[in-house]
């Protein structure tokens, strides 16, 4: 059974610009997380969907935004890209919200 | 004040030794997970636990709901028990979980 899969693993933007990153929940899951994860806050909630809807949001300003589609893959979206959004995002899955949460590899954003 | 604390945040040890990280925390939770997470970033879920014990292996995880605390052991360590582990707490709002999460403790294991 494959894994949680995100992509890309690497990504260097520049300030400004936007980006989006996918994730790829385990086969049968309908429940996908985000979290943001920097040396200096650690790892912080940013979004959860269930059937292509957002249930639970973090602190987090609305240049963060996600969506999920049918397929329960999900992509989440930064625009104008800060120096600060630079970090490791990684997304989990679980089969229906609550339950033990399966990790992707992330993806680790760099800002410049 | 944090909602999870955990501790110690580094912890560096010979192989063979036995290990304890514990983490405790201030609110009501609906489960407690410890998570482990090598050099690259990727993590893996250890356990989840809502009361009691659970054992996998040479880990052991534990969890007093009336102390909101938990420990996590590991036997006979080893180095490739290297590692960063977090804590986290889970809540159920609306029926979806939300995970909160420690610091994490720096584990280095020296042959």
């Amino acid at each position: 059974k494959a894994g949680v899969t995100q992509t890309p693993r690497y990504l260097i933007k520049t300030r400004g610009q936007q980006v989006t990153l996918s994730c790829s929940p385990i086969s049968g899951h309908r429940s996908v997380s985000w979290y943001q994860q920097t040396p200096g806050q650690g790892l912080q909630f940013l979004f959860e969907y269930f059937s292509e809807t957002q249930r639970n949001k973090g602190n987090f300003p609305g240049r963060f935004s996600g969506r999920q589609f049918s397929n329960s893959r999900s992509e989440m979206n930064v625009s104008t890209l800060e120096l600060g959004d630079s970090a490791l995002y990684l997304c989990a899955s679980s089969l229906a919200g609550a339950g033990e949460a399966f990790f992707g590899q992330g993806t680790r954003l760099t800002v410049v | 004040k944090n909602e999870v604390e955990q501790s110690p945040q580094n912890l560096t040890a010979q192989e063979g030794e036995f290990i304890t990280i514990n983490c405790s925390y201030s609110v009501g939770i609906s489960a407690l997970h410890w998570l482990q997470q090598h050099p690259g970033g990727g993590i893996v879920s250890l356990f989840m636990l809502s009361s009691g014990k659970k054992k996998h292996g040479r880990l052991i995880a534990t969890i007093n709901i009336q102390e909101k605390h938990s420990s996590l052991h590991i036997t006979a360590s080893h180095p490739r028990d290297s590692a960063v582990y977090i804590c986290a707490l889970s809540t159920l709002i609306q029926g979806a979980q939300k995970l909160v999460f420690g610091q994490g403790t720096r584990l280095t294991i020296n042959p």
